[in-house]
């Protein structure tokens, strides 16, 4: 989607090793959100942030963490990741005044 | 807790038939409530909200919603599908927690539509 992107892709990653996910915006939003997407589970938020240094957890945080130290960036990073992590990743963006939320295109994340 | 119910894990449709999806929320106050679509390999894209006022909205590409208090619903309707509508429908509902609104969402429905 215009004005925010999601990097990389695609990624596949041994368990036990570390992956970070990046989201960018262009739009100066001031909340951003991670979502991940499993069949059958909808999309559940696990981090999500309302300001620089300012972040929360969701309700699938374990095993995630994630920093946003300049407004167009927030990072999701797996310490050490897990094959229950293999997901699609979605970022999301969110301008308060209409309560809309703009998703990224996705990561498909493969844990190996 | 908010919790958002989607009965249909897949629909079938005829193209040119119309459509109902269906949405049923739980949470204590007026809800905010959305219907989001994705088609696949892409990211979820807006088809309408609802935030308060007329029970009946409009969103895009011919669908509407309509909030139904006494029933806890916000299904989607369509009146003729087209097979471009074949995708993924998530219905939220938006928790306001302080300030920090967060997007819940059903486990969504699938469409098919056959020619």
């Amino acid at each position: 989607d215009a004005g925010i992107t999601q990097s990389p892709r695609h990624k596949v990653t041994e368990t036990g090793t570390p992956v970070t996910l990046r989201c960018h915006q262009t739009e100066n939003h001031r909340y951003m959100y991670w979502y991940r997407q499993d069949p059958g589970h909808g999309l559940r938020l696990i981090h999500y942030s309302y300001g620089v240094k300012d972040t929360d957890k969701g309700e699938v945080s374990d095993g995630y963490s994630v920093s946003r130290s300049k407004t167009e960036d927030f990072l999701l990073t797996l310490e050490s990741a897990t094959s229950s992590q293999t997901s699609v990743y979605f970022c999301a963006i969110s301008d308060r005044a209409n309560y809309g939320y703009t998703f990224g295109s996705g990561t498909r994340l493969t844990v190996v | 807790a908010q919790s958002v119910t989607q009965p249909d894990i897949h629909i079938t449709v005829s193209e040119g038939a119309s459509l109902e999806l269906r949405c049923n929320y739980s949470y204590g106050a007026t809800p905010y409530l959305f219907w989001y679509v994705q088609s696949p390999g892409q990211g979820l894209q807006l088809l309408l909200k609802y935030f308060s006022g007329d029970t009946l909205v409009q969103g895009i590409k011919g669908f509407e919603a309509e909030f139904k208090r006494s029933q806890s619903s916000f299904n989607l309707r369509k009146p003729s599908v087209h097979w471009s509508d074949a995708a993924e429908y998530f219905c939220a509902v938006m928790v306001s927690n302080f300030g920090n609104e967060k997007l819940t969402f059903g486990t969504g429905t699938r469409l098919t539509i056959i020619p």
